[in-house]
C-alpha cells in the first residue's frame, strides 16, 4: 500500500463547475497535509495546507481534513481552465524526519471551456 | 535574484559519465531536498538536509551523492549516470520552524536525459 494515495485521472470537469480531489494517507500519526498544483513543465507550487479537521477555504479552493478517516481533499469551486493542472497531494507522515514530505502521484484535471 | 534556482535546466549525458546538479537558495533555509519525477511515481525524496553538513538518505538515493558545505547550496551528483536515472529532478527547501507546517518552496527542476 502506498503512503500516499491519489486517483491519477484525468479528471475533467466543465468550466464554472466544482472540481473534487481526494488524497488518502497510510500513517494515522500524520500531522500536515498539503496540496500543489503543478502545471505541465513546471514545477510544483504549493496552493494550501491545513493541520486541524475540517475546511480551510482560500478563495475558490477549499481543503479538507478528515484524520479518523484519513482523507484529505481539495475542492476547487468555480472552475476555470487556468486550474488545468496535476494536482499533488503531500503528507508529512509521523514515521519520517522532521521536516519529509511524502507526496501522492498527482491527479490530472482538465477544466473544459 | 531571491528565490531557489537550479542549474542546468536541460541536460544531455552518456551513459557512464559523472554529472552535477546544482541547487542555490538565496533565504537561509536550514531544509533543502532533492526529488526526482518520472511518471506513475510522482515526487520520490532522493536525499535530504537538514543543515550544512548534515544529510541522509531518502527514498531513492542509490547511485547519487550529494553535499553541502554551504547553507545556499546542495548539489546532486550523478556518479556514473545510467538511462534509469533519466528524469526530471527538483530541488526544495523549507525554513527551520518550531511548528511542522510549512510545505517546500520548489526550484524550476532539471531535466535531464542519459543517453
Amino acid at each position: 500500500q502506498k503512503e500516499v494515495e491519489q486517483n491519477s485521472g484525468p479528471l475533467s470537469v466543465p468550466e464554472g463547475a466544482i472540481a473534487s480531489l481526494n488524497c488518502t494517507y497510510s500513517d494515522r500519526g500524520s500531522q500536515s497535509f498539503f496540496w500543489y498544483r503543478q502545471y505541465s513543465g513546471k514545477s510544483p507550487e504549493l496552493i494550501m495546507s491545513i493541520y486541524s479537521n475540517g475546511d480551510k477555504e482560500d478563495g475558490r479552493f477549499t481543503a479538507q481534513l478528515n484524520k479518523a478517516s484519513q482523507y484529505v481533499s481539495l475542492l476547487i469551486r468555480d472552475s476555470q481552465p487556468s486550474d488545468s493542472a496535476t494536482y499533488l497531494c503531500a503528507v508529512k507522515l509521523q514515521a519520517g524526519s522532521a521536516r519529509q514530505l511524502t507526496f501522492g502521484s498527482g491527479t490530472q484535471l482538465t477544466v473544459l471551456p | 535574484d531571491a528565490g531557489i534556482t537550479q542549474s542546468p535546466r536541460y541536460k544531455i549525458t552518456e551513459t557512464g559519465r559523472q554529472v552535477t546538479l546544482m541547487c542555490h537558495q538565496t533565504w537561509s533555509h536550514s531544509y533543502m531536498f532533492w526529488y526526482r519525477q518520472d511518471l506513475g511515481h510522482g515526487l520520490r525524496l532522493i536525499y535530504y538536509s537538514a543543515a550544512a553538513d548534515i544529510t541522509d538518505k531518502g527514498e531513492v538515493p542509490d547511485g547519487y551523492v550529494v553535499s553541502r558545505s554551504k547553507t545556499e547550496n546542495f548539489p546532486l551528483t550523478l556518479e556514473s549516470a545510467t538511462r534509469s536515472q533519466t528524469s526530471v529532478y527538483f530541488c526544495a527547501s523549507s525554513v527551520e520552524a518550531g511548528r511542522s507546517n510549512y510545505g517546500y518552496t520548489f526550484g524550476s527542476g532539471t531535466r535531464l536525459t542519459v543517453v
